[in-house]
């Protein structure tokens, strides 16, 4: 059955080195969303694409954290340089609704657990 | 500043009795709210939404009530079982410039023993 993908399953690194998350969404989804799980702010929205154009990221910080859909069946989430409050789990998920917007159905990923050390 | 508030950690039920999740948000332009439970390392799944012109929305074992002049929604399971055992978002849609951003709450741990 059709499932968001997300890679790696988990990831820990060092302060300072860049991380790559990605995410292939459902075939035929058109809206592509980047979560951020922690304890403290519980499930925040970083950005989200549209027909692979980004449209809003800003619950993302910008110096350090760049969001990319390179083709329909990719979309990437770059963290460079890392740090240690950027541990967390980033979640992915697609969708395809009548809106095309985060009003649909959202389908997630099992996410990508990082830790930064 | 968190618009969306699931004021209860956790809770505990019994099998067969009734679960109710409780959700409060503060921005009254939300107009569409949704229900996602989650378990341990897999993804949020979607289980239910509501648009802010109805008040109530069912689906099988489960009901969402809104609450829009006390700006309150609430999840009711019934009957509970154990494989309702998981983490449940409550989550609020809003119109900000020309997109739809999604606010989600942190979260309620319902446990259902069995």
């Amino acid at each position: 059955d059709a499932r968001v993908t997300q890679t790696p399953r988990h990831k820990v690194t060092e302060m300072g080195q860049e991380v790559t998350m990605r995410c292939q969404p459902i075939l035929g989804h058109n809206t592509v969303f980047w979560y951020r799980q922690t304890m403290m702010q519980g499930l925040e929205l970083l950005a989200y694409f549209r027909n692979r154009a980004p449209l809003d990221d800003s619950g993302m910080p910008k110096d350090r954290f760049s969001a990319e859909m390179p083709d329909a069946t990719l979309a990437t989430l770059k963290i460079q340089p890392s740090e240690p409050r950027d541990s967390a789990v980033y979640f992915c998920a697609s969708g395809l609704g009548t809106s095309g917007t985060a009003r649909d159905e959202q389908f997630f990923g099992p996410g990508t657990r990082l830790t930064v050390l | 500043d968190q618009q969306v508030k699931q004021n209860s950690p956790s809770l505990s039920v019994q099998e067969g009795r009734i679960s109710i999740l409780n959700c409060d948000y503060t921005n009254s332009m939300f107009d569409y709210f949704l229900w996602y439970k989650k378990y341990p390392a897999e993804g949020p799944t979607f289980l239910i939404s509501i648009s802010s012109i109805k008040d109530k929305n069912e689906d099988g074992r489960f009901t969402v009530f809104l609450n829009k002049s006390a700006k309150h929604l609430s999840l009711h399971i019934v009957p509970s079982q154990p494989g309702d055992s998981a983490v449940y978002f409550c989550a609020a849609s809003a119109l900000l410039g020309s997109n739809y951003k999604l606010t989600f709450g942190k979260g309620t741990l319902l446990t259902v023993n069995p």
